[in-house]
């Protein structure tokens, strides 16, 4: 499986946007990009994912590189509440379900009021 | 809506001893998952189920057993507890979207610590 790469960990100030980057420079073609996101104490959540065109949902947006090497999830005004641990993870529907999922270390994002 | 509710939240076992962790799902999903979670590290799959009837194994395996009573509900037994199972153990389950994505919903997790 192809593998990511993203920060230990991230700052940003209350209302305003954050940019969470996350490499995957041997993503393969049928790769779908999943964001899920982990509250202190809470399961992982899902977030958003895409394959090659960027997206928007109601929690957050992907912006996806042309190359497909690499993804960034934006938050457009962080909130107290964004602050979790951001999983960028790879899968590919052609090798089978989300037990393919593989959660790394994560970026653990803070939010200072 | 209840969505994926673990029983119980917190444990402590003495070494050898043996317990049930209970999971079940109100969204009717067919499959269900375990994942372990040690401090600052990701989570980790141990058991998954496709569907009801069926289960396999994940990345770490050993230690455990696992039952998929129904379709709801997906229990995780350990047989003689050791210190390395300390964690916190997540059950989740997933909703098939078309063919090529699945969302996976996660439980609050359950803090074990063996002794």
């Amino acid at each position: 499986d192809a593998k990511t790469t993203q920060p230990n960990s991230m700052e940003s100030n209350e209302e305003e946007p954050v940019h969470l980057p996350c490499n995957h420079s041997t993503i393969s073609g049928t790769d779908y990009i999943h964001w899920y996101r982990q509250l202190p104490s809470q399961g992982p959540e899902y977030v958003i994912h895409g394959l090659t065109s960027n997206v928007n949902n109601r929690m957050a947006s992907l912006a996806i590189a042309e190359d497909r090497k690499s993804s960034t999830l934006i938050l457009h005004r962080a909130t107290l509440r964004d602050a979790a641990v951001y999983y960028c993870i790879l899968r590919d529907p052609l090798q089978g379900g989300s037990e393919k999922l593989v959660f790394g270390k994560g970026t653990k994002l803070t939010v200072n009021p | 809506n209840a969505g994926v509710t673990q029983t119980p939240k917190f444990q402590v076992l003495k070494t050898g001893q043996s317990m049930t962790l209970q999971c079940a799902q109100d969204m009717n999903h067919n499959s269900m998952y375990w994942y372990r979670q040690d401090p600052g590290m990701g989570l980790r799959l141990i058991y998954y189920s496709a569907s009801e009837g069926t289960t396999d194994k994940g990345e770490v395996p050993n230690g455990y057993n696992v039952s998929r009573l129904n379709k709801r509900e997906f229990s995780l037994r350990l047989e003689s507890a050791a210190p390395s199972q300390t964690s916190v153990y997540f059950c989740a389950s997933s909703e098939a979207q078309g063919l090529v994505f699945e969302k996976l919903f996660f439980g609050s997790g359950t803090q074990l610590s063996v002794l």
